[in-house]
């Protein structure tokens, strides 16, 4: 079935920008959500249809989806961003959910 | 205020059965598809099931096919998975998460019951 990629870990400077890349066949051609988790507590949509910011996520995030990399940018990173984050695609093919391993941002 | 509230989860044997709920409110349940997701212990989130709206169409991880069951009733506002044939691998927090269509992105998500399958 499809397969997406993340690399396990991203770190950047407050202030500086994170980009956190999806690696996937023609990943541009599917809709790309994108998940932020914090230790111990529940995942929250960040960005969702590649691009969309849901009410109430700053508009410091930011999403972008062509060929076979979906990216999602954090404009000014803050420690309050520093978390795992997942990015989820719908297989049709397989009629299956598919998430991303996971990238952990870390905020120096 | 969307709420999900998971409950259900506990200790289990290989080969053990557990029934997981998830309570909702704040919203009409019919109008979402809803899916479970697990997490193993410091591991990512793995999807695990989703039923469409209606509870006409589910589907299933190749993980968990014919071992676990998702289901619905609206008139109660919750959602199940039934468990069966549990093993240890089966250990993970449990979210429930809502969307408007089993396609869609997950814009709800509850707090997720534990379940550890040891003997």
């Amino acid at each position: 079935s499809y397969v997406v990629t993340q690399p396990p870990s991203v770190s950047v400077a407050p202030g500086k920008t994170a980009r956190i890349p999806c690696g996937g066949n023609n990943i541009g051609n599917k809709d790309v959500h994108w998940y932020q988790q914090k230790p111990g507590q529940a995942p929250v949509l960040v960005i969702s249809y590649d691009s969309d910011r849901p009410s109430g996520i700053p508009e410091r995030f930011s999403g972008s989806n062509s060929e076979n990399t979906a990216t999602l940018t954090i404009n000014r990173v803050e420690a309050g961003d520093e978390a795992d984050y997942y990015c989820q695609v719908w297989d049709s093919g397989s009629d299956h959910w598919i998430f991303g391993g996971g990238t952990k941002l870390t905020v120096l | 205020e969307v709420q999900l509230l998971e409950s259900g989860g506990g200790l289990a044997q290989p080969g053990g059965s557990l029934r997981l709920s998830c309570a909702a409110s704040g919203f009409t349940l019919r109008d979402y598809a809803m899916t479970w997701v697990r997490q193993a212990p410091g591991k990512g989130l793995e999807w695990v099931s989703t039923i469409t709206g209606s509870g006409t169409v589910t589907y299933y991880a190749d993980s968990v096919k014919g071992r676990f069951t998702i289901s619905r009733d609206n008139s109660k506002s919750t959602l199940y998975l039934q468990m069966n044939t549990l093993r240890v691998e089966d250990t993970a927090l449990y979210y429930c998460a809502g969307g408007y269509s089993s396609s869609s992105e997950m814009d709800s998500w509850g707090q997720g019951t534990l379940v550890t399958v040891s003997s």
